[in-house]
């Protein structure tokens, strides 16, 4: 399986900072379709995941651009660029490039 | 709009099996993958296995081969996961989780049902 390891694993931001969570993956990402599969997802409490980024540093409908995602190969970055209060939660990177699906750890974003 | 509504909590026993179903609408069902991902509580996110609604054909974590069966009913939109001999490891929420793009094996979800928490006690 491929392993997801994100680093930090909790952060804490004031409000209108910026925010870096790094997520590295044991193989490539990179699939032969010439796609990386490579997503963000933020998790609220009693919630399920909300898509953040799909495919390395693709916004989903409806995020605002504050949210960006860059990377290639095993090594991948979300950042916002102000935080805001509403975006505390827990953070996840997934891989789809080879089953099973396997997530990261999780990064905890804690709004000061 | 997309929604996938999944069934309500379930209590059960050791080595009882629950059944979690997930009703698709807004799209054409058969389309779309629909994976099943399960979060233990205060844990992360836990794949179990994908089907496709158009031809039923599954593929299933290796940690769950033999335990986990997941159908589909076209005539209503629905898709079903069944967990057998339980434990109470299975103490989770239970969700369902559409492929990102249609006919696509390889994507990510970016629709997720609301979650079903089953838990396991004697």
């Amino acid at each position: 399986d491929i392993v997801m390891t994100q680093t930090p694993l909790s952060l804490s931001v004031t409000p209108g900072q910026p925010a870096s969570i790094s997520c590295k993956s044991s193989q490539s990402l990179l699939h032969s379709d010439g796609k990386t599969y490579l997503y963000w997802y933020l998790q609220k409490p009693g919630q399920p995941p909300q898509l953040l980024i799909y495919e390395v540093s693709n916004r989903f409908s409806g995020v605002p651009d504050r949210f960006s995602g860059s990377g290639s190969g095993t090594d991948f970055t979300l950042k916002i660029s102000r935080v805001e209060a509403e975006d505390a939660g827990v953070y996840y990177c997934m891989q789809s490039r080879q089953l099973p699906w396997t997530f990261g750890q999780g990064t905890k974003v804690e709004i000061k | 709009q997309v929604q996938l509504v999944q069934s309500g909590a379930e209590v059960k026993k050791p080595g009882a099996s629950v059944k979690v179903s997930c009703k698709a609408s807004g799209y054409t069902f058969t389309s779309y993958y629909i994976h099943w991902v399960r979060q233990a509580p205060g844990q992360g996110l836990e794949w179990m296995g994908v089907i496709n609604p158009s031809d039923g054909g599954t593929t299933y974590a290796q940690k769950f081969q033999g335990r986990v069966t997941m159908t589909r009913d076209t005539s209503t939109s629905r898709v079903y996961m069944e967990l057998s001999s339980l434990r109470s490891e299975d103490t989770a929420v239970y969700y369902c989780a559409r492929g990102f793009f249609p006919y696509d094996f390889w994507s990510g979800s970016g629709d997720w049902g609301q979650g079903t928490l089953v838990i396991v006690s004697s």
